[in-house]
């Protein structure tokens, strides 16, 4: 019964490679996103999609692709990985009202990169 | 651009020993202000939502308030369990729907 899950919980890689990360919601929600958190534990957005519809796109590097084939699936594909690029990627997902629309996230995935 | 600033960044306190987390915040018309709970290497885990200056939640040992510059998590008799990271984050009324997180505290409640 879970709510927002990711695989794979952790990603070992070297730098070049492009690896993906999947995210998958059971609650309904119709927005999904990824945020990256860094060693100092500070979250930040990174995209956001609505009914398949990309909604934000923060400033991050193009090597970096979200896909959302559906409602509740949000992937991260990342090109050409770089050492920065280490990091915890956690997915959250909501309902789009005029609410305050509360996010709840995965579980995160730990993307080391050698 | 919305900021969040918590303090203190960690905290220790004795079991059953009372106190208060601080977040600050400055946004462009508040949307919500969200507490959420981390535990070490699990995800954000949803506590709050308050919407306006006034407003009060409680859950178990803990209550949120928010004024028009300032949320407090109030812990009540904090036990170990309540030992996590408790992060605070806003969101605007102008713009899109990202949450701007502050770097959270990290709260360990010793037996």
């Amino acid at each position: 019964d879970t709510a927002v899950s990711q695989t794979p919980k952790y990603l070992v890689t070297q730098m070049g490679n492009d690896k993906s990360i999947k995210c998958e919601q059971n609650l309904g929600h119709d927005t999904m996103y990824w945020y990256k958190q860094d060693s100092k534990k500070f979250l930040k957005i990174m995209f956001s999609y609505n009914n398949k519809e990309l909604i934000i796109n923060e400033t991050v590097p193009n090597r970096f692709s979200p896909k959302s084939p559906d409602k509740a699936h949000l992937n991260l594909h990342i090109n050409s990985l770089e050492l920065g690029d280490s990091a915890v990627y956690f997915c959250a997902s909501s309902h789009l009202s005029g609410g305050a629309n509360t996010q709840y996230f995965g579980p995160g995935t730990r993307l080391t990169v050698l | 651009e919305d900021q969040v600033t918590q303090s203190p960044e960690a905290l220790r306190l004795q079991e059953g020993e009372s106190s208060s987390l601080n977040c600050s915040y400055t946004v462009s018309g508040l949307r919500g202000l969200f507490w959420y709970r981390q535990d070490p290497g699990k995800g954000p885990e949803f506590l709050f939502t308050l919407y306006s200056a006034g407003e009060e939640k409680e859950k178990e040992r803990l209550k949120a308030t928010l004024t028009k510059k300032e949320s407090f998590l109030h812990i009540t008799a904090p036990k170990p369990e309540d030992s996590a990271t408790y992060l605070c984050a806003v969101r605007s009324n102008f713009g899109n729907e990202k949450l701007t997180f502050g770097t959270g505290t990290r709260l360990t409640i010793i037996p």
